[in-house]
Order: C-alpha cells, then structure tokens, then sequence
C-alpha cells in the first residue's frame, strides 16, 4: 500500500513569511498533485509535477518534485492571509491506480 | 464553465438508514472519482467509474457502491448507515490522459 506522509501537521505564521512543507513517502510514484482545501470546500488543484527532479512555480508557490519521485515540497514566500488552508498532496501509483493523499498540513497565515 | 456539482449539499440520517449522493461531473469529463473524508482517515479513494464502468475500487466494504450514467452523471449509495460515515464526500471529475481532476463542494453526511 501506498502511503503519504505531510510535515508538519499543523503551521500557523505571520504575513510576510516564508515557510516550506513536505510530502514523503517510501513509495514511487508516476505522478503527484497539490491541492488547497478550504474549510467547506473541496480541494482545489495548484499543480502536478511528474518528472523527478522537476521545480514548478506558480506566483508565490514554488513546487518541487524529489529526484527519485517518492517526494516533494511546497514553498511559500511572503505568506498571506489568502493562503491560509489546508494543503494536500496526492500521488499516483505507477499503475494507473487513483490518488492517495497525505494527511494535509493545515496552515494559518495571521495578518 | 460549470463546475463539478454534488448534491444535496448536506444530509442528516439515523444509523441504518441508506443514503443516495449525486455527482454532476464538468461537461465533457467522463471519469468521476468519489473520496470519503474525515478528521481522523484524511481523504480516502472510494471508487472510480469511467464510460458507466467501475475501472477502480479502494477499501471499503460493500455497504458503499456507486454507479454512473451514460451522461457521466454519478451517484454513490451507503447502505446500512453507521455512525463511522459521518463525513464530507468528495466527487471529482477529469478527462481521460490529463492531470486536471477537479473536486466538487462535497456532501456532508452526519449519522446520528
């Protein structure tokens, strides 16, 4: 079984600063995906990355996907209120097999 | 563009009672993918359907199924409430070959 782990669980900052959270595993997988959730809401797709050693960024957000495809990072800079939420990760298995998710960071961006 | 809608919104049933929970995926996504999220498991992969087919399954046990119609529409069942489903359920839709999966708003479901 795969399986995805989030650190930290739970993170609550300041506006302006920077913060990295991380999703591993012992599993490699094809592909994986960051999602926003908030609270009453489904989680909203920020982006997928599928090549091993791959770095995305989208604004703020940069996304980068471990060499060996078993991990990755999220890194924020300048943090805001808006990002507050909950932010999930999910990979594919190598088999076309859905996604399974990590546990999610819950993340608090105070003004 | 619409996006993927479930309905109702939110439910409140007793143990033991069945429930019935629709998905309308995003005009042109053929495959609809169902999660069960609570506190404690996180999200969890329900099954998939894609052309009216069951392609995949996760690990729950048959009190939960699910089917899906010639117009990608979805619906998911539990039979036999147990206080244990309280939780919100997710539906998402994406098109086959692309990484676009996109969630709905989720149906809340407390069993009393």
């Amino acid at each position: 079984t795969q399986l995805l782990e989030q650190s930290p669980q739970f993170l609550s900052i300041q506006e302006g600063e920077n913060l990295t959270v991380y999703c591993n595993s012992s599993s490699v997988f094809s592909s994986l995906q960051w999602y926003r959730q908030e609270p009453g809401e489904g989680p909203v797709l920020l982006v997928t990355v599928v090549t091993g050693g791959e770095v995305k960024k989208l604004k703020r957000l940069t996304f980068q996907f471990g060499d060996a495809r078993k991990d990755s990072s999220l890194h924020i800079t300048a943090a805001q209120p808006g990002d507050t939420g909950l932010y999930l990760c999910a990979g594919e298995g190598n088999y076309g097999q859905n996604f399974v998710f990590g546990p999610g960071t819950r993340l608090s961006v105070l003004p | 563009k619409a996006g993927v809608t479930q309905t109702p919104r939110y439910l409140i049933k007793t143990r033991g009672q069945q429930v019935t929970l629709s998905c309308s995926p995003i005009s042109g996504h053929r495959s609809v993918s169902w999660y069960q999220q609570t506190p404690g498991q996180g999200l969890q992969f329900l099954f998939e359907y894609f052309s009216e087919t069951q392609r995949n399954k996760g690990n729950f046990p048959g009190r939960f199924s699910g089917r899906q119609f010639s117009n990608s529409r979805s619906e998911m069942n539990v039979s036999t409430l147990e206080l244990g489903d309280s939780a919100l359920y997710l539906c998402a839709s994406s098109f086959p070959g692309t990484s676009g999966t996109v969630f709905g708003p989720g149906t809340r479901l407390t069993v009393l």
